[in-house]
C-alpha cells in the first residue's frame, strides 16, 4: 500500500538557520502531497500543498517541490524562526472521493533563539 | 478554520470499558475521519465517513466503530478499551467537490486506558 516515510527527528537548529525536512513516498498512482504543522497542543493545519509533478507548493516562507522522479516532498526554509518550532507531517492521499490521507511519522522541530 | 470541537478533550478510563468520542462540526462538510496518533506513526486512519449513515474502515479500524446519525456529529466508540488504544485521537473534516481539499482538523483527544 501507499506509505510516507520521513527523516528522522528530533531536529534542533538556531534561529536564522536553514531547514531541510526529508519525505519521500510509496504510492501505486498520481498522489497529492501535504505538509501539515502541529503546534504544541493543537490539531493539525494544512501548511501547503502540491497536486502534480514538478508542483511547488509554498506558504509562510516553506517550499515543497513535488518530485516525481526520486518520490520525495521535501520542505525547505531559508531562515527558521523560533515559532517555526512544531511536529511536521508529511502526507499524500489518491484518488477521488474519501481522499483518505497517509501519514509519514512526523519531524519535531526546535528552534532555539 | 473549520468549527470542529472534540468531546471530551481528556479522558482516563480502564480496560475493557466502553468509551464514546464525539466529533461535532459546524461547516457541513461531507467527509470526516476519525484518526489516532502515537509517536512514530504519525496520524492512522481508523474508520472515516462520506455522508449520514453512510461510514468505511481505515487501516486500524479493529476494536473500533462509528456512527453518523447527523451530518455534524461523528462518534467513535472504542467497544471494550484496552491499553494499546491509549492514545490521542483527531477528528478531521472535508468539503465535497474539487480535487485534493484540505482536511480540518480537531484539537484532539487525549485518552489513557489503564
Amino acid at each position: 500500500g501507499d506509505s510516507v516515510t520521513q527523516m528522522e527527528g528530533p531536529v534542533t537548529l538556531s534561529e536564522e538557520a536553514f531547514l531541510t525536512i526529508n519525505c519521500t513516498y510509496t504510492a501505486t498512482g498520481y498522489p497529492s502531497l501535504f505538509w501539515y504543522v502541529q503546534y504544541p497542543g493543537e490539531g493539525l493545519q494544512l501548511l501547503l500543498k502540491a497536486t502534480k509533478a514538478d508542483d511547488k507548493g509554498s506558504n509562510k516562507g516553506f517550499e515543497a517541490t513535488y518530485r516525481k522522479e526520486t518520490t520525495s516532498f521535501h520542505l525547505e526554509k531559508g531562515s527558521v524562526q523560533v515559532s517555526d518550532s512544531a511536529v511536521y507531517f508529511c502526507a499524500l492521499s489518491e484518488g477521488q472521493g474519501a481522499q483518505k490521507l497517509v501519514f509519514g511519522q512526523g519531524t519535531r522541530l526546535t528552534i532555539n533563539p | 478554520d473549520a468549527g470542529i470541537t472534540q468531546s471530551p478533550r481528556h479522558k482516563v478510563t480502564e480496560t475493557g470499558t466502553p468509551v464514546t468520542l464525539r466529533c461535532h462540526q459546524t461547516e457541513n462538510h461531507r467527509y470526516m475521519y476519525w484518526y489516532r496518533q502515537d509517536p512514530g506513526h504519525g496520524l492512522r486512519l481508523i474508520h472515516y465517513s462520506y455522508g449520514v449513515k453512510d461510514t468505511d474502515k481505515g487501516e486500524v479500524s479493529d476494536g473500533y466503530s462509528v456512527s453518523r446519525s447527523k451530518t455534524e456529529d461523528f462518534l467513535l466508540t472504542l467497544e471494550s478499551a484496552t491499553s494499546s488504544q491509549t492514545s490521542v485521537y483527531f477528528c478531521a473534516t472535508r468539503t465535497s467537490g474539487g480535487d485534493y481539499n484540505e482536511q480540518f482538523f480537531g484539537p484532539g483527544t487525549r485518552l489513557t486506558v489503564l
